[in-house]
């Protein structure tokens, strides 16, 4: 049974470019979550989606992010024009359900560098 | 005030003592808590759970919680230098959306000396 399956593992964009970071989730699992990690710092909720749902978006920035989890596919995080400050390790993580929300699997991750 | 707190560190024990980590939480209506461990440029994977009031117990972890002085804490027995990592406290609380999300401490990064 695969685990959380995150492309790419490294980005390089430069400043203005586009973002575009793919989770799968793992079998079975419809609940998909978005966590931003800077260096030396904790990991900072960005979004939890299910399927063709985005439920709570509250950790996301107000302008150039956006996720979307289609009913086939992927889970998605769009950055837009990025910026430096966006340079961070993006990790997705998905669960069975909110009952099992605490025992999150995670992904390995999507380091994106902006220069 | 930080929903999840934990002491940066580093914490620096010897092999073969017993490290403390310690989380305390704002949300009193916080019902689940959570310790993952995160080695350098990996993901995080949870290693112990606690929901209610007391000691659990798990090979050499233990995660103790205290729901009324909202601090959670996790101890290492006989630590290994293989448990050199950052130590992440979550805690599940109901957000403004009415969903159930985990909520991440910054982390310690405890160092094993040999």
């Amino acid at each position: 049974n695969a685990g959380v399956m995150q492309n790419p593992r490294h980005l390089v964009r430069r400043r203005g470019q586009e973002a575009r970071l793919r989770c799968s989730p793992m079998k079975g699992h419809s609940h998909v979550y978005w966590y931003r990690q800077l260096p030396e710092e904790g990991l900072k909720f960005m979004v939890y989606l299910q399927k063709e749902n985005i439920i709570d978006e509250s950790g996301m920035p107000k302008e150039r992010f956006s996720a979307e989890f289609p009913k086939e596919g992927p889970s998605i995080l769009r950055i837009q024009q990025v910026v430096r400050g966006d340079s961070a390790a993006y990790f997705c993580a998905s669960s069975l359900g909110t009952e099992n929300t605490g025992e999150l699997f995670f992904g390995e991750g999507s380091r994106l560098t902006v220069l | 005030q930080k929903e999840v707190e934990q002491n940066s560190g580093p914490l620096s024990v010897p092999e073969g003592a017993i490290a403390s980590l310690n989380c305390t939480y704002s949300d009193r209506g916080s019902q689940s808590f959570f310790w993952y461990r995160q080695y350098s440029g990996k993901s995080p994977e949870l290693i112990m759970s606690i929901y209610s009031n007391g000691d659990k117990e798990d090979g050499r972890f233990t995660a103790q919680l205290n729901k009324a002085s909202q601090y959670v804490s996790l101890l290492i027995r006989d630590s290994q230098p293989s448990d050199s990592a950052t130590y992440l406290c979550a805690v599940k609380r109901v957000s403004n959306f009415g969903n159930e999300k985990l909520t991440f401490g910054t982390g310690t990064r405890l160092t094993i000396i040999p």
